[in-house]
């Protein structure tokens, strides 16, 4: 069964900061692992996206890597600010014979404070 | 451009009630998707279409409709309306199939309550 599990499900930091978030999967065949940021009441905004053959990949402040063998990502957010509480959601697609499938993690929700 | 609108922003129903879910996009995608997003859960594939006139199910689509008339609509009709149905709903759309490399764009959602 394909899964996306995250880690840890909730972090609070000081603004300035930096923090790494974790994203574990089970979905294969892999095609490409994205990160979104999901702001309170809003939609799902794209971060990066990363194949297969991409270990990492940049945004501004933040930098998402892939390890395609043990199938973890992390996201690292660097010189955090209050902006950027959010909820984390790593999503990973696979390619099936009826198309591609994305299966979502339930999210790291990040608060940065003063 | 507006890129994808949603409404309502909120609704509360009742049980056995029905309502449609509007959603607009002005990129001119062929792709779109509705999803739900429950507490502590990701969010799940209810329908997506992958042009107009053709729609297809996701992994929960008991208990919904949808059509595509057009390239930039694809409302959501919930018939009869059950508190399981309780939820944030997100319409999406990308330029070709999700999961490759286009961005996946999402509205900014329908809050849902079913009493």
């Amino acid at each position: 069964k394909n899964q996306v599990e995250q880690s840890p499900q909730s972090l609070i930091i000081l603004e300035g900061k930096n923090c790494t978030l974790q994203c574990n999967y089970t979905v294969s065949p892999f095609s490409n692992l994205r990160w979104y940021k999901q702001d309170t009441g809003r939609g799902p905004v794209s971060l990066t996206i990363m194949t297969f053959s991409e270990n990492t990949k940049s945004n501004g402040r933040y930098t998402a890597t892939l390890d395609a063998d043990t199938k973890q990502s992390s996201l690292h957010i660097t010189a955090s600010q209050l902006s950027d509480s959010a909820s984390y959601i790593c999503v990973v697609t696979a390619l099936t014979g009826g198309g591609n499938k994305l299966t979502f993690g339930t999210g790291t929700q990040l608060k940065v404070e003063l | 451009n507006a890129g994808v609108t949603q409404t309502p922003k909120f609704r509360i129903l009742k049980i056995g009630q029905s309502m449609t879910l509007q959603c607009t996009q002005d990129m001119n995608h062929n792709y779109m998707y509705w999803y739900r997003q429950d507490p502590g859960m990701g969010l799940k594939l209810i329908y997506y279409s992958v042009g107009a006139g053709i729609t297809d199910k996701g992994e929960v689509p008991n208990g919904y409709n949808v059509s595509r008339s057009t390239t930039e609509d694809f409302p959501l009709r919930l018939e009869l309306a059950a508190p399981s149905q309780t939820s944030v709903y997100f319409c999406a759309s990308t330029r070709s199939l999700a999961g490759g490399s286009d961005t996946q764009y999402f509205g900014p959602g329908t809050r849902l309550t079913v009493l």
